[in-house]
């Protein structure tokens, strides 16, 4: 089955700084591909998406870059700010799976130091 | 719309008892799902619903078992609570979309506690 894997687990910045989550898969038949952010207290919450047909997806200060070749996507973040501060999950799911595949991987804490 | 409404938010268990974790969405979405979340482990998904009446094994369903009467509610049962089941629970829904697959919208988690 799928298994995903997330680099780093921590990660601290200065704000203003840039940020950078990478996430590997195992499945080449994966081709959807969503980032989570998770604040403290609360449910995780989709922050940006990616299809296997696009290689990379803007929006605002993030950004997921995707190689299907290489099997690995990453969000960006760009000019970090304090309220950026939180758990990011990355996921997979195969197109051979059901809605029920969503393969999650074990998360990075970001801290942006003001 | 509230979104996805989970009860209650924390609860403590003594070994062996039952327990039921509510979970409600107010968006019609067919999909429900319930993970847990251990520190450091990302999330495991235990049980889903594809819509009233169906329900399906994730990838840890011992100990748990769930049932869809509804659209709105997908409760989960603890029938035996052991402390390897303490963790946060989280309720999670999606419409369905094209492709099959669509983002989760989960609730504020239920923290529970075996002891």
């Amino acid at each position: 089955g799928e298994n995903v894997e997330q680099h780093p687990s921590t990660l601290s910045v200065q704000e203003g700084d840039s940020a950078v989550i990478k996430c590997t898969y195992s499945d080449s038949a994966s081709n959807y591909f969503p980032w989570y952010k998770q604040e403290l207290g609360k449910g995780p919450q989709l922050i940006i998406d990616i299809r296997s047909n696009v290689g990379e997806k803007k929006d605002q200060r993030i950004a997921v870059t995707l190689n299907k070749t290489a099997k690995h996507f990453s969000l960006h973040i760009t000019e970090t700010q304090p309220e950026d501060s939180a758990v990011y999950f990355c996921a997979a799911i195969s197109s051979r799976g059901s809605q029920g595949n969503l393969i999650f991987g074990k998360g990075t804490k970001l801290s942006v130091k003001p | 719309n509230a979104g996805v409404t989970q009860t209650p938010k924390f609860r403590i268990l003594k070994i062996g008892q039952s327990m039921t974790l509510q979970c409600t969405q107010d968006m019609n979405h067919n999909y429900m799902y319930w993970y847990r979340q251990d520190p450091g482990m990302g999330l495991k998904l235990i049980y889903y619903s594809v819509g009233a009446g169906i329900t399906d094994k994730g990838e840890v369903p011992n100990g748990y078992n769930v049932s869809r009467s509804t659209t709105e509610d997908f409760p989960l049962r603890l029938e035996l609570a052991a402390p390897s089941q303490t963790s946060v629970y989280f309720c999670a829904s999606s419409p369905p979309a094209a492709g099959g697959i669509s983002p989760l919208h989960f609730g504020n988690g239920t923290r529970l506690t075996v002891t």
